[in-house]
């Protein structure tokens, strides 16, 4: 079974400060992994994935996330918070079978102006 | 502008209502899906359809009845609800099912409040 943990259901960052939001997977075969982020009454937005390949992946809004086999972590970082970031972030894994991502409960991200 | 469109985005039934929510996708996909995304848990696979054909269902409780008239359109019919129902229902598409790594567009969900 396939599963994803996210460490810290908040984070709070300072304004132009780093953003780290941690992913930990569990999966028996290579897995596809997701970010996607909710804004405040929004539906789920993909910010980036990673399939094949480079395992430094870029997404929109400057976000970017390493896929790291060794530490089964695809943590999501940016090198400088705006307040425009504040919103849900949600790490997700693909689940064998008919195409279910399996999603990690959210972090809160609430950026100190 | 995610290409899926939700109606209604807001929705207030009672326990002997009948509803159901809409869902439309503009991408030209052949795969949609309804999760539930409730407080504090992880969002969670009520149906799968694919080619308008149900390719799963994750054990939902019969008051949630999907149905999908082709590829574009899919709905959830509710009857019956619980309080415990109320939740952030979000729909969802992509280019096929069953192939890993295929990205799944969202669409911004209708809250269903069941008093």
């Amino acid at each position: 079974a396939q599963s994803v943990t996210q460490l810290g259901s908040h984070v709070s960052v300072s304004e132009g400060a780093l953003v780290l939001l941690r992913c930990n997977y569990s999966s028996s075969v290579p897995p596809y992994l997701f970010w996607y982020v909710q804004y405040p009454n929004q539906g789920l937005q993909l910010l980036l994935k990673y399939t094949t390949g480079a395992t430094l992946v870029k997404g929109i809004n400057g976000f970017e996330a390493e896929f790291k086999k060794s530490e089964t972590s695809f943590h999501l970082t940016k090198p400088s918070a705006h307040m425009s970031d504040a919103a849900e972030y949600f790490c997700a894994v693909i689940q064998t079978g008919a195409n279910n991502l399996f999603f990690g409960t959210g972090t809160r991200l609430t950026v100190i102006p | 502008e995610t290409g899926v469109t939700q109606t209604p985005r807001h929705l207030v039934m009672g326990m002997t209502n009948k509803k159901s929510l809409k869902c439309e996708q503009h991408l030209g996909h052949n795969a949609m899906y309804w999760y539930k995304q409730s407080a504090k848990k992880p969002l969670e696979l009520m149906f799968v359809y694919s080619l308008e054909e149900r390719v799963e269902n994750n054990s939902v409780p019969s008051r949630f009845s999907p149905e999908c008239p082709n590829s574009s359109h899919l709905f959830l019919h509710l009857h019956t609800l619980q309080p415990e129902d109320s939740a952030l229902y979000l729909c969802a598409s992509s280019q096929e099912s069953g192939i890993r790594g295929n990205t799944i567009y969202f669409g911004e969900g209708s809250w269903l409040t069941v008093v």
